[in-house]
């Protein structure tokens, strides 16, 4: 059965970097494309990025542009999702999601990230 | 960006009874449009995609229904694990996706 299982919990203080990781079991990884959301405390989704994992193509939200990068390493059938220059605001879970056309029916459990002085 | 309205906010019934949940689009996006359950701290979960088709697994209770702006799903009788939230998303033009502010169904 498709499996996306994300790396643990991470403790950043502003103005650092981190790399949250979304292995992939179950199924042909370079076949479907591949969102990250996150979720703030008490908030919304919020849709983040995209990737092609066959191609390496990505897609950004505004939002984020320029501050998060999406890659992928086929052989590990694993994709990350970096987001740097982090600030209070990008407290939240991250979570991988594979697509079906824009729809996704298979989530990993979330990487909780905590930005704190 | 096409924005995604949800309402009630917090909609608070008893088992058993029918709940009906909204989401407006600001713009036409044809039946684009998916609705989540989230539990408290688990990932959110496919209930209904292409606006009224069910996701695999998800009984037969949850249906969804609507086309261009307006869009409802319903849970027909409520059973004690549907007390959760609700979020529509939307891709008929992505990027972006887009996430309504979600509905919490509450045990009255």
């Amino acid at each position: 059965q498709v499996q996306l299982v994300q790396s643990g919990a991470e403790v950043k203080k502003p103005g650092a970097s981190v790399k949250v990781s979304c292995k992939a079991s179950g199924y042909t990884f370079t076949n479907y494309g591949m969102h990250w959301v996150r979720q703030a405390p008490g908030q919304r989704l919020e849709w983040m990025a995209w990737i092609n994992p066959g191609n390496g193509d990505t897609k950004y939200a505004q939002t984020f542009q320029g501050r998060v990068m999406i890659t992928r390493d086929t052989s590990a059938s694993t994709a990350y999702m970096e987001l740097n220059s982090l600030r209070s605001e990008d407290t939240a879970v991250y979570y991988c999601a594979r697509d079906l056309a824009g729809i996704t029916p298979h989530w990993g459990q979330g990487a909780p990230v905590t930005v704190s002085s | 960006e096409i924005v995604l309205t949800q309402s009630p906010a917090t909609l608070s019934l008893s088992p058993g009874e029918r709940a009906t949940l909204s989401c407006r689009a600001s713009q036409s996006i044809s039946v684009y449009l998916a609705w989540y359950q989230q539990r408290p701290g688990q990932a959110p979960r496919l209930l209904i995609y292409n606006a009224s088709n069910r996701a695999t697994g998800i009984p037969a209770r949850f249906s969804g229904s609507g086309s261009g702006t307006d869009f409802t799903l319903t849970i027909s009788s409520l059973e004690p694990e549907d007390f959760a939230v609700y979020y529509c998303q939307q891709r008929h033009s992505w990027p972006p996706i887009t996430f309504g502010q979600g509905t919490r169904l509450e045990i009255k």
